[in-house]
């Protein structure tokens, strides 16, 4: 069973600083595709950013980009030059190809301080 | 282009009643995931419909819990005989296509809570 784990559940950063939010997951698949989602108080679900597992170069969207190392199953989120919209829960999720349900970590609360 | 369409927003239902919770994806989208959050967790999915069809129920609880996509019309999350442990955040998504390289569009949730 594929499992994601969000070891840290809450974080804080001053406000233009930069975090790095941590996510690990466990597979025996080596085809399938990660995320970051944000969930601000409003609860809505918003994609940051997505990774192809078989693509080598991190992605970039922005202020956000991610660590990934596939040997050892990891996929951190860095958020550069925090602002104050960046507050929210962040969940890192998963999914293999050809299957559809995404598996999602437990969440890490970010707060950001002016 | 519309987002995804859930309502209602928040649902209140004594223990016993039913619960009613649709889900309208995203025009062009034909498949449509249920995940429900509880409280300070993650998203712990459902089920997966297409089109009259549902693909994957591995995370329906065996006994309450059902869900629709008819041909017309929203999808519908029914929940029988509800139990305070219902009280949740439901979400669903929508795709266009199936699998990790097409994104699942979020809607903005149910929120039920049981009396």
């Amino acid at each position: 069973a594929q499992t994601v784990t969000q070891s840290q559940p809450e974080m804080s950063v001053q406000e233009a600083e930069t975090v790095t939010l941590s996510c690990t997951y466990d597979t025996s698949e080596s085809d399938y595709y990660l995320f970051w989602y944000k969930q601000p108080p409003s609860r809505q679900m918003i994609l940051v950013i997505r990774q192809e597992a078989y693509k080598q170069q991190n992605a970039t969207e922005n202020r956000f980009s991610v660590n990934f190392q596939k040997a050892a199953k990891s996929f951190s989120l860095k958020i550069s030059d925090s602002q104050l919209g960046d507050a929210a829960m962040y969940f890192c999720a998963f999914t293999i190809q050809g299957a559809q349900k995404l598996v999602f970590g437990q969440g890490t609360r970010l707060t950001i301080n002016p | 282009n519309a987002g995804v369409m859930q309502n209602p927003r928040h649902l209140v239902r004594r223990r016993g009643q039913e619960a009613r919770l649709r889900c309208s994806p995203m025009k062009g989208h034909s498949h449509v995931y249920w995940y429900r959050q509880l409280p300070e967790e993650g998203l712990k999915f459902m089920v997966y419909l297409q089109k009259e069809n549902i693909i994957d129920e591995s995370g329906m609880p065996k006994e309450r819990f059902s869900a629709e996509f008819p041909k017309e019309g929203p999808s519908i999350l029914r929940i029988q005989q509800v139990v305070r442990g219902d009280s949740a955040a439901y979400f669903c998504a929508s795709s266009k296509e199936a699998g990790g390289s097409y994104e699942q569009y979020f809607g903005p949730g149910t929120r039920l809570t049981v009396t």
